[in-house]
């Protein structure tokens, strides 16, 4: 099993570009999480999708970020424009439903540098 | 609504001694209870999970309880390793949805 895979694990930018983070969660999980985590607010839930479908988005800071599940398999965590206090480590993690610990189980994180 | 609060940190102890990080929670139902670690420039991994009062969690010589009348799922290790170094993370989930977090302790093992 290939755990959830992230890309890319770094990305540097300037502030105004729009920086796209990618997920692909374990084949056959139904949730889709996605977190940012800094020093300052720790980590923090930012919306989760089931089935392809965002369930809660309230965690989302404002309108420039957005995020889509196009199929099972892929998602994206989009900032447009990005702006210098976006700067964390945003992690993807997934789930399955059904079972008895609903684990999440994380990836190795995308660390966003805004310059 | 779900919320967990975690000792707060960090925690510095040197090798063979005892942890204890102390987790007490709030939910409306009965929740599963998870600790998760985080080694340096790592996503969070499950160290241990538990589903119902005095369940014992257990893996790597470390260990949770299920206390459900204190509300509480206290990590313990009788002999720390400088390999434990890392941060760890108490989270419930009640139900197939997303899970609380805890903010997280930084322990830190010295040789």
């Amino acid at each position: 099993d290939a755990g959830v895979i992230q890309s890319p694990r770094h990305e540097v930018t300037e502030m105004g570009q729009e920086v796209t983070l990618r997920c692909k969660p374990i084949s056959g999980h139904d949730y889709l999480f996605w977190y940012r985590q800094t020093m300052m607010r720790g980590l923090e839930l930012l919306i989760y999708f089931n089935n392809n479908v965002p369930i809660d988005d309230s965690g989302m800071p404002e309108d420039r970020f957005s995020a889509k599940m196009p199929n099972a398999s892929f998602s994206t965590l989009k900032i447009q424009p990005s702006e210098p206090r976006d700067s964390a480590v945003y992690f993807c993690a997934s789930s399955l439903s059904g079972t008895t610990y609903n684990e999440q189980f994380f990836g190795p994180g995308t660390r966003l540098t805004v310059l | 609504g779900d919320s967990v609060t975690q000792m707060e940190g960090p925690v510095t102890l040197s090798e063979e001694a005892f942890l204890t990080i102390n987790c007490t929670y709030t939910a409306t139902g009965y929740p599963s209870l998870f600790w998760y670690v985080q080694y340096p420039g790592e996503g969070l991994q499950l160290l241990l999970k538990a589903t119902k009062a005095d369940d014992k969690g257990s893996n790597k010589g470390f260990e949770a309880t299920y206390r459900k009348e204190t509300t509480s799922f206290h990590l313990e290790k009788g002999s720390v390793q400088v390999s434990d170094s890392a941060v760890y993370f108490c989270a419930l989930s009640e139900d197939a949805g997303k899970s609380t977090f805890g903010d997280g302790t930084t322990l830190t093992v010295k040789p």
